[in-house]
């Protein structure tokens, strides 16, 4: 069945450091793959999202490419804050038209960011 | 009002207790959701009701049980709990055609609950 692998963490960075967090993907046909971030004592929330091949998800200064052929969606970020400290979800989608109950999550990699 | 919304934030109870997790949303949305979360494990999907239906129930124990009177409000009952059902319940909530390829499911707060 689907599923959704991602670098286990906790990641622990220094302020301004590069970031790149790890997701890969098994899927039938053609999935929509997104990333959710969880701040401390919050629900998840949309991060950003690509429905098809090459199309790059973006958004406060994280980005990432769907990847077919390497069945991979890895966030990155040029310059981290310490207010990116969160836990940040990978996930995908079943095709256009499925039911949200088709969403599978990965496992989550915590990110901690030292001033 | 914030999008969705869950109480208790925070519920702590014995194993022969009673008690319900509530989740409302304003968002117009006709699609609601449980998930639990717990440490070091994948979003488990419980339970998904659209347009007050029952759609799918991931083989949850009957200790759970939900309840959806309209598409704003969503219970969780709770009764004869395991200290292994501690975790953070997350509600959620996604548009009126309950679409997964918007990815959008709005997440609420959750409630943290432990089982003594």
């Amino acid at each position: 069945g689907d599923s959704v692998t991602q670098m286990e963490g906790p990641v622990t960075l220094s302020e301004e450091a590069f970031l790149t967090i790890n997701c890969t993907y098994t899927a039938t046909g053609y999935p929509s793959l997104f990333w959710y971030v969880q701040y401390p004592g919050e629900g998840l929330q949309l991060l950003l999202k690509a429905t098809k091949a090459d199309d790059k998800g973006s958004n406060k200064g994280f980005e990432a490419t769907y990847r077919k052929e390497t069945t991979s969606f890895h966030l990155e970020k040029g310059s981290v804050q310490v207010s990116d400290s969160a836990v940040y979800f990978c996930a995908l989608s079943g095709p256009p038209g499925s039911s949200a109950s088709k969403i599978i999550f990965g496992s989550g990699t915590r990110l901690s960011i030292r001033p | 009002e914030t999008g969705v919304t869950q109480t208790p934030r925070h519920l702590v109870m014995g194993m022969t207790n009673k008690k319900s997790l509530k989740c409302e949303q304003h968002l117009g949305h006709n699609a609601m959701y449980w998930y639990k979360q717990s440490a070091k494990k994948p979003l488990e999907l419980m339970f998904v009701y659209n347009f007050k239906e029952q759609t799918e129930n991931n083989s949850v124990p009957s200790r759970f049980s939900p309840e959806c009177p309209n598409s704003s409000h969503l219970f969780l009952h709770l009764h004869t709990l395991q200290p292994e059902d501690s975790a953070l319940y997350l509600c959620a909530s996604s548009d009126p055609q309950g679409r997964a390829d918007t990815g959008e499911l709005f997440f609420g707060e959750g409630s943290r609950l432990t089982v003594l």
